[in-house]
């Protein structure tokens, strides 16, 4: 399975942008990019996914480099509410109707007042 | 019910009892998936279950845990005999997948609580 790795935290002043980087250099050509958020004692949340060009939402852009070994989640005006962990996940296909979403630790991102 | 339901959403067990976490998933949502997060951690997987595939049990811990989706709809993760190491939040998802989707986005549940004394 592919692996992300993403810094364990981050810190973002409130109406700043916040980038939260993930490093997926093992990913396979069919394989896409999921972001979930998970926000305290609730399930996890779907933000936005991608496979190779940019994509934007009401809730956040994805930005994939050109090899796909990494991206970017950008929240464009963080919100105290926006506090959570994000996690980046690599959706790995095994055929028919076979996906996988494994998650890894996340970014704690904070925002701050 | 709109989303994915769980229940209990708390259980609190002696250990060396056996328990049993339900899930039912949105209608109509193929697959569906059972995850664990102990305090402090990411979602660690532990089953897949899609249409009528088997399952992918990879992420179970130990045979102590199974799970069962029946008719393609509810699921119950049963733990026996239970551990205090098994204490975590349990949480389920499910999403509508087919072959080729560009999205198979899950839908979590609340999750179940559970906590071995």
């Amino acid at each position: 399975d592919a692996k992300t790795t993403q810094p364990p935290s981050m810190d973002c002043a409130e109406g700043r942008a916040a980038n939260l980087p993930c490093n997926h250099s093992t990913i396979s050509g069919n394989e896409y990019v999921y972001w979930y958020r998970q926000i305290h004692s609730q399930g996890p949340q779907y933000i936005i996914h991608g496979l190779k060009n940019n994509e934007t939402n009401e809730m956040a852009s994805l930005i994939i480099t050109e090899d796909r070994k990494s991206s970017t989640l950008i929240l464009p005006h963080a919100t105290l509410r926006d506090t959570a962990v994000y996690y980046c996940i690599v959706r790995v296909y095994s055929g028919g109707s076979n996906y996988k979403l494994t998650f890894g630790k996340g970014t704690l991102l904070t925002v701050n007042p | 019910g709109a989303g994915v339901s769980q229940s209990p959403s708390n259980k609190v067990t002696e250990k060396g009892k056996d328990v049993e976490l339900r899930c039912d998933p949105i209608s109509g949502h193929t697959a569906l998936y059972w995850y664990r997060q102990s305090l402090g951690q990411g979602l660690e997987f532990l089953i897949y279950f899609q249409g009528n595939s088997a399952p992918d049990k990879s992420g179970l811990p130990s045979d102590r845990f199974s799970a069962e989706r029946t008719g393609g709809s509810v699921s119950t993760l049963t733990i026996q005999r239970t551990q205090q190491e098994d204490s975590a939040v349990y949480l389920c998802a499910s999403s509508p997948q087919s072959p080729g989707a560009t999205n198979t986005e899950a839908f979590f549940g609340q999750g179940t609580r559970l906590t071995v004394v």
